[in-house]
């Protein structure tokens, strides 16, 4: 059973450019959540989505936007990027509960972009 | 909205012996706590986490954290460390409603020497 996976593992790009980023959730998942990890930081939640739709959202510019598709990968598109994009992004999928509960995230290895 | 403090940036630690990482979170309402383990050029993989009942909770490779809802700590504990436990920990909380929304404290950075 492959668990997350991420594409590509690296990328660099310049300021002012656009970037995709995109991941395959763990088999039988539904929710995918984004995160920046920006050096000697801990990881922030940018959003997550769930049946396609974006069901939270973390306190990130319109920048950044998403996309969910019917099989449940997702990407992160980030336009007019900065310098201080530069991060390692982390996909997380999960599965809703029935009852509510929490159901644990489990990460993929990340997509490390550098912004010159 | 939630915060969280992991109280040493860097811990340096001989083999075999104990190690403690420090957890503060703050929130309004209840929370779930986690601790996350990242190995070098990798993603985060859970170590723990406490959802409810007894507050220790323990991982299956020796490590083991106490909720203390009092002094609002989640503290994490190892009693013996390998070479292999180097990596760095977050320590993570969620609300109960917040469909899985992490935030995370700024990580320890843990480092066993021979």
């Amino acid at each position: 059973d492959a668990g997350v996976t991420q594409s590509p593992t690296h990328l660099i790009k310049t300021r002012g450019q656009q970037v995709t980023l995109r991941c395959s959730p763990k088999s039988g998942h539904d929710t995918v959540s984004w995160y920046q990890q920006a050096l000697g930081q801990g990881p922030q939640f940018i959003f997550q989505y769930y049946e396609e739709e974006e069901r939270q959202r973390g306190n990130f510019p319109d920048r950044f936007s998403g996309h969910q598709f019917p099989n449940y990968s997702s990407e992160l598109n980030v336009n007019a990027l900065l310098l201080g994009d530069s991060a390692l992004y982390l996909c997380a999928s999960s599965s809703t509960s029935p009852g509510g509960g929490w159901e644990t995230q489990y990460f993929g290895p990340g997509t490390r972009l550098l912004v010159l | 909205a939630q915060s969280v403090t992991q109280l040493d940036s860097q811990v340096p630690v001989f083999e075999e012996a104990p190690v403690e990482l420090r957890c503060n979170y703050s929130s309004s309402v209840s929370v779930y706590l986690f601790w996350y383990v990242q190995y070098p050029n990798q993603g985060l993989q859970l170590l723990l986490k406490y959802l409810s009942g007894s507050t220790l909770v323990e991982s299956i490779n020796g490590f083991e954290a106490e909720f203390n809802k009092s002094q609002t700590s989640f503290h994490l504990r190892k009693p013996s460390v390998h070479i292999s436990d180097t990596a760095e920990y977050f320590c993570a909380v969620s609300r109960k409603a917040a469909g899985n929304k992490l935030t995370f404290g700024g990580g320890t950075r843990v480092l066993v020497k021979p």
